[in-house]
């Protein structure tokens, strides 16, 4: 069954607009954490921002909030005013469990394209 | 040199070819990971070390081979490929036993196998 599930292969959002990139779980184990990465045309997986099982709060980063709703097992990062720079596959993944290292589940991404 | 790098960058192999991926990390991590990323399909965990001790091994063929000398540096050794281990081939440091320490990745090694 798949862990990560990411509904949308490709987006589009005019420049300074928001968007939303929809990401749901799967897991049954009470400790987990959700990471957000962009990766651009170049390759690198870059981190941006990060949601733990048991925080309160929404995590935020900048131009980017997670908008967390665990009893719908729902991630979905929210990126405002867009701009062209944003353009880029961005992947949901999961860790299951709280010790050693951090073993990332991905989803299939969402490709994201900014049009000016 | 900060982060993470993987060399080379691109690397093209005949079927009957040996070659080694190379990852270095300068950020004091303890945990390094290999991902494959082929084309329409989710990054596929490959191996993982945790101080310097393979952890994870998710039924990956016997052609690739990893190895993690130290915590700094991982290798990913390949030997009789098949066209279908075409990919991007990603590596990734973390530090253990932090679980909010998010992976660290490098730019790639983009692999055709012909």
């Amino acid at each position: 069954a798949q862990k990560i599930t990411q509904t949308q292969p490709g987006m589009f959002v005019q420049e300074k607009e928001a968007v939303t990139l929809d990401c749901t779980y799967d897991t049954s184990d009470p400790s987990y954490g959700l990471f957000w990465y962009k990766q651009p045309s170049s390759g690198e997986m870059i981190f941006l921002i990060y949601q733990g099982s048991y925080d309160q709060q929404n995590a935020t980063e900048g131009r980017y909030s997670l908008n967390f709703q665990k009893a719908r097992k729902s991630a979905n990062l929210v990126i405002s005013a867009s701009q062209l720079g944003d353009s880029a596959m961005y992947f949901c993944a999961m860790r299951e469990g709280s010790g050693g290292y951090n073993k990332l589940i991905f989803g299939a991404g969402t490709r994201l394209a900014v049009h000016p | 040199e900060t982060g993470v790098t993987q060399t080379p960058r691109h690397l093209v192999m005949g079927m009957t070819n040996k070659k080694s991926l190379k990852c270095e990390q300068h950020l004091g991590h303890n945990a390094m990971y290999w991902y494959k990323q082929s084309a329409k399909k989710p990054l596929e965990l490959m191996f993982v070390y945790s101080l310097e001790e393979r952890v994870e091994n998710n039924s990956v063929p016997s052609r690739f081979s990893p190895e993690c000398p130290n915590s700094s540096h991982l290798f990913l050794h390949l030997h009789t490929l098949q066209p279908e281990d075409s990919a991007l081939y990603l590596c990734a440091s973390s530090l253990r036993s932090s679980y909010n320490s998010p992976l660290h990745f490098g730019n790639g090694t983009r692999l055709t196998v012909t």
